[in-house]
């Protein structure tokens, strides 16, 4: 069951914010976040457990709702840097713990 | 450097024609993956690998097979069953079972068949 990513893209003028979400229809294991820039290979940024913890990167930090079995992933004062799209990959506790389902992605532009 | 080794990075070939992807690691790591990538889909899960000698179905595997002979080598065959091919191919790996655990990312293959 393919997670459903919101918004599909968003636009950002540098020192912007925004919200990524990551919404399953199915009990979540955990809950992981990458970011891929332009024919580059994806890059982990972190995972989330379920039991409602917050993890923090620098300015990027995400948490999980596991009553609504969605995550989101918080940028905070955007940099050019942060360009590219987002993927989150979910796990199941009813399936392999260790296979992933990812979304089909949010594209992001930051702009000086 | 440890990581992950893909090749070539870009690869074309005729319709009916079987190709082998190239998936090396050197992060001492178990678990291995490959994904598919076109575009507006994310990634999908082909094939997935938590042992030697031992490997999974993902949600898209037909037309395609692997192997895992040795703990750092997954190579993905793309074979002539396989009705579009053409897409970015992805190798993962990750430290191993009961995770959850990261998973690393090669640099990709981008295959083209005509």
């Amino acid at each position: 069951q393919q997670p459903v990513q919101s918004p599909q893209a968003v636009i950002l003028r540098e020192g912007e914010d925004a919200v990524i979400n990551c919404s399953s229809s199915k009990a979540l294991y955990s809950v992981h976040w990458y970011r891929q820039k332009h024919g580059e290979a994806p890059v982990f940024l972190m995972i989330l457990l379920k039991g409602g913890e917050q993890k923090g990167h620098e300015k990027i930090s995400a948490s999980f709702n596991e009553k609504k079995q969605q995550s989101s992933l918080y940028l905070t004062a955007s940099q050019l840097s942060y360009s590219g799209t987002y993927f989150c990959g979910t796990a199941y506790l009813s399936y392999n713990t260790d296979k992933l389902i990812f979304g089909t992605g949010t594209r992001l532009q930051v702009f000086p | 450097d440890g990581g992950i080794t893909q090749s070539p990075k870009y690869l074309f070939r005729k319709e009916g024609q079987n190709v082998t992807l190239s998936c090396e690691q050197n992060l001492n790591h178990d678990a291995m993956y490959w994904y598919r990538q076109d575009p507006g889909q994310g990634l999908r899960l082909i094939y997935y690998s938590q042992i030697v000698n031992d490997f999974q179905k993902g949600d898209i595997a037909e037309g395609y097979s692997v192997s895992r002979e040795k703990k750092e080598s997954f190579p993905l065959t793309v074979t002539s069953a396989q009705k579009n091919p053409t897409a970015f191919y992805l190798c993962a790996s990750s430290k191993g079972t009961g995770g959850p655990y990261e998973q690393y990312f090669g640099p990709g293959t981008r295959l083209t068949v005509t």
